[in-house]
């Protein structure tokens, strides 16, 4: 069985601040680890993803997330935000090696303000 | 390339009715996913198809909700009859099938928002 925590439903951040979206995940086997992000009127994209390669791992738009395997967590961050990133983030699990159900978290609506 | 798409984009019924929801993924994607988010909760994974077979349906809430897909293209998702609790967003997804145990990224429709009064 696998879970997601996303904790924060609402972040808000001015423009050029640090972003970090925290994830901490629940897996009974080594899994893969999934940030997706959703614009207003649109569909989610798919940011990054770890799949048991390299531990840090960086995505589009600057965004990056690290996979901390005695912490159970996959923390999305990006060194200076921009007010184009404001939208909804989800982290999400799944089982490797097949093409499995995601299982996400709550989300998390980042605001970015001037 | 399309991506995936979904119709209606948005969908207002009463409590009773019935509604059919359409997904058409990605050309060549044999793996189709529907997932709904209730407001304020997770997305939550309803089931998957491979080609026309389901694959996994064990996240289907009951037997109100009936998918197809029919020749292994677009999908559909039925339910009937609505209840209040059915309201919220519905995603497709669909992705290829890869060999080697390969990431099989999931690509997103925009959603079906569906209100039921």
């Amino acid at each position: 069985a696998q879970s997601v925590t996303q904790l924060g439903s609402h972040v808000s951040v001015s423009e050029g601040a640090l972003v970090l979206l925290r994830c901490n995940y629940s897996s009974s086997v080594p899994p893969y680890l999934f940030w997706y992000v959703q614009y207003p009127n649109q569909g989610l994209q798919l940011l990054l993803k770890y799949t048991s390669a390299a531990t840090l791992v960086k995505g589009i738009n600057g965004f990056e997330a690290e996979f901390k395997k005695s912490e159970t967590s996959f923390h999305l961050t990006k060194p200076s935000a921009h007010m184009s990133d404001a939208a909804e983030y989800f982290c999400a699990v799944r089982a490797p090696g097949t093409a499995s159900k995601l299982t996400f978290g709550t989300g998390t609506r980042l605001q970015v303000t001037l | 390339e399309a991506g995936v798409t979904q119709f209606p984009s948005h969908s207002v019924i009463e409590k009773g009715q019935t509604v059919t929801l359409r997904c058409d993924p990605i050309s060549g994607h044999d793996n189709l996913y529907w997932y709904r988010r209730v407001m304020g909760k997770e997305i939550k994974f309803l089931l998957h198809f491979v080609k026309e077979s389901k694959q996994d349906e064990s996240g289907m809430p009951n037997n109100r909700f009936l998918a197809e897909r029919t020749g292994g293209t677009y999908s559909t998702l039925k339910v009937q009859p609505a209840e209040l609790e059915d309201s919220g967003v519905y995603f497709c997804a669909s992705s290829t099938t890869q060999g080697g145990g390969g990431v099989n990224e999931q690509f997103f429709g925009p959603g079906t928002r569906l209100t039921v009064l």
